[in-house]
């Protein structure tokens, strides 16, 4: 199993650019999270899926986009890239059917907008 | 409002030199503690799960503890391949989909 796998692993934008993060898991995982990690603070929840078709907002949403039309995939759109959106990106999954099981990240992604 | 905090910020040991990392946190109601080590330019790996106070578990030199307001991840005659960053998290009862992370402990063991 590849388990969670993100790319790009590295990224550059200017302001304004729109990109999209992928990211995709093979171990049929229900619920699907995107996090941004910042120096001096802790991981922080972007959008998070509990299922295809079903997606809801974490505690730092504005900015980005989300949508999950496969139980694999579960991308991040940015839509006008910011220079506050600088910052290491990870996608994260775990089963659905125990709420409290432990999440598997993926390696992250590395943005910067310029 | 879900709040989790951990020190030191950094900790540097000598190789064999045992010490502990603090996570304290607040909630309405704990579901699960998490704690995390990370690598440097790689995602956080699972470590334990603590689910009520008084919980242990051990895997090789780490050792963690659970009370009703703080978690300790204790470290036993560290080796320098313990270096890396340990996170901790924990998962609110009532926003059970969210996980609350702390900023982490910089661990760096010198041989």
């Amino acid at each position: 199993n590849a388990g969670v796998t993100q790319t790009p692993k590295f990224q550059v934008l200017k302001t304004g650019q729109s990109m999209t993060l992928q990211c995709a898991q093979d171990m049929n995982h229900e619920y699907m999270s995107w996090y941004r990690q910042d120096p001096g603070m802790g991981l922080r929840l972007i959008h998070y899926s509990v299922g295809a078709g079903i997606t809801d907002q974490g505690e730092v949403p504005n900015g980005y986009n989300v949508s999950r039309s496969t139980t694999e995939d579960f991308p991040l759109r940015l839509l006008s890239a910011a220079p506050s959106q600088t910052s290491v990106y990870f996608c994260a999954s775990r089963p659905r059917r125990r709420t409290n099981e432990k999440l598997f990240f993926g390696s992250g992604t590395q943005l910067s907008v310029l | 409002e879900d709040q989790v905090t951990q020190s030191p910020e950094a900790l540097r040991l000598q190789e064999g030199e045992s010490s502990s990392l603090n996570c304290s946190y607040t909630v309405s109601g704990l579901r699960g503690l998490f704690w995390y080590r990370q690598d440097p330019g790689k995602g956080p790996e699972f470590l334990f799960t603590l689910y009520s106070a008084g919980e242990e578990k051990e895997k090789e030199r780490l050792k963690a503890t659970l009370t009703k307001k703080e978690s300790f991840l204790h470290i036993t005659a560290p080796k320098p391949e313990d270096s890396a960053t340990y996170l901790c998290a924990v998962q609110d009862l009532t926003t059970g989909n969210q996980f609350y992370f702390g900023t982490g402990t910089s661990l760096t063991v010198i041989p």
